[in-house]
């Protein structure tokens, strides 16, 4: 079956815009995470939806938001970017909430000049 | 705080060796964990996760030992190839917790 597909998979963004990106977790799994990828950062939780309902967040400024759709497509948009907001950004699916058996997309790399 | 760290940033071997991947934990409520491999340019790859009820598990070439006394996590892979090169996360989850939580890192690099 599918894997989790990531879109679009570069984007090259100027300060201040905003950015919306997608993604669409493997058939039948109900919980997508994101997360922002930095050398210096590592992997740093963003969000988790599950069942279209935000579970958790992580220490990101409000800048940062998400959604999920019925069909248990997600998406997370950033606004005013900064520099900073320059990353890998990752989605993950689940079959369940709880983090377990969680499957990466390829990414979004961001450039934000 | 509570982390999930890495020992060793990089690790070479040569290709055939036997490869250990060491992964410290501090939460010792954490119950879940997961080894990922990420290529370049690639979403980390899931290979393999034990739960705490376990001390070791194993799949195809890959063995991961869970020591709950000292809190460590170790990833094995036998007969290294070079396209096992890549960077290697441990990740832990505790209950209640909706989220993996990461460590750095370890880049193993693999010479033919």
């Amino acid at each position: 079956k599918a894997g989790v597909t990531q879109t679009p998979r570069y984007l090259i963004k100027t300060r201040g815009q905003q950015v919306t990106l997608s993604c669409s977790p493997i058939s039948g799994h109900r919980s997508v995470s994101w997360y922002q990828q930095t050398p210096g950062q590592g992997l740093q939780f963003l969000f988790e939806y599950f069942s279209e309902t935000q579970r958790n967040k992580g220490n990101f400024p409000g800048r940062f938001s998400g959604r999920q759709f019925s069909n248990s497509r997600s998406e997370m948009n950033v606004s005013t970017l900064e520099l900073g907001d320059s990353a890998l950004y990752l989605c993950a699916s689940s079959l369940e909430t709880g983090g377990t058996e969680a499957f990466f997309g390829q990414g979004t790399r961001l450039t934000v000049v | 705080g509570e982390s999930v760290g890495l020992h060793l940033p990089t690790l070479s071997v040569q290709e055939g060796d036997n490869s250990i991947i060491n992964c410290a934990y501090s939460n010792s409520a954490s119950d879940y964990f997961i080894w990922y491999k990420q290529e370049s340019g690639k979403g980390p790859q899931f290979i393999i996760d034990i739960r705490s009820n376990m001390d070791k598990r194993q799949g195809q070439r890959v063995t991961v030992l869970l020591n709950k006394t000292v809190k460590h996590l170790s990833l094995q892979i036998a007969a290294t190839q070079p396209g096992d090169s890549a960077v290697y996360f441990c990740a832990e989850n505790r209950p209640g917790y909706s989220t993996l939580t990461f460590g750095k890192g370890t880049m193993l690099l693999v010479s033919p």
